[in-house]
């Protein structure tokens, strides 16, 4: 059974500080990663994919990645209350076809 | 306006019901998938479908049928077989393949009676 894992949170920040979310999984043929934000009561919507080992960044969002290691993360700089939500990690693996299995999610507090 | 319609946004289901989720998109997509998410959990996939009239069952496909004979539209019934089907149901499309970037609709919250 092929697993992403992230921790459940909340994990809670002040405004303006570094927020650090992580996943790990098992699929060592991955090659393709996303970070969905999920506010309360809303669909998941797209924040950042990465395919490369290393960093990519996007405005306020970095994600990390190593595949050595299968690890993912999503770093957000001067996190803002508006970024308060649950962060899915979800990961690309090929069985009959492609797919993609999710993690149950990291919810980040933003303390003003 | 492009984007992924599910209808309808509230749904309720009576005993021995058997109910269908509505999910088109317009943007051109092949492959077209539907996710189960209960309260504080990640999405799980009921079905999926990479090409009109070929779908594959996902990891909790038991109480659930789907078809696809129009590439914009992949609708979702759920079954009196389904005991337990209050969720929140979301449908997801992509161009699919390797990268399999995924756009979601806005989800259909469904309830029993």
């Amino acid at each position: 059974q092929k697993e992403v894992e992230q921790n459940s949170g909340p994990l809670s920040v002040p405004e303006g500080a570094i927020a650090s979310l992580n996943c790990t999984y098992s699929d060592r043929g991955s090659q393709s990663f996303f970070w969905y934000r999920q506010y309360s009561g809303k669909s998941p919507e797209l924040i950042m994919f990465i395919y490369s080992n290393g960093d990519k960044e996007d405005g306020r969002f970095t994600a990390q990645l190593n595949k050595a290691s299968q690890y993912v993360s999503l770093l957000i700089r001067d996190s803002q209350p508006s970024d308060s939500a649950t962060y899915l990690c979800a990961v690309n693996i090929r069985d009959s076809s492609y797919k993609l299995i999710f993690g149950s999610g990291t919810r980040l507090l933003v303390r003003p | 306006d492009g984007g992924i319609t599910q209808s309808p946004k509230y749904l309720f289901r009576k005993e021995g019901q058997n109910v269908t989720l509505s999910c088109e998109q317009n943007l051109n997509h092949d492959a077209m998938y539907w996710y189960r998410q209960d309260p504080g959990q990640g999405l799980r996939l009921i079905y999926y479908s990479q090409i009109v009239n070929d779908f594959q069952k996902g990891d909790i496909a038991e109480g659930y049928s789907v078809s696809r004979e129009k590439k914009e539209s992949f609708p979702l019934t759920v079954t009196s077989a389904q005991k337990n089907p209050t969720a929140f149901y979301l449908c997801a499309s992509s161009i699919g393949g390797a990268s399999n970037i995924q756009y979601f609709g806005a989800g259909t919250r469904l309830s029993v009676l």
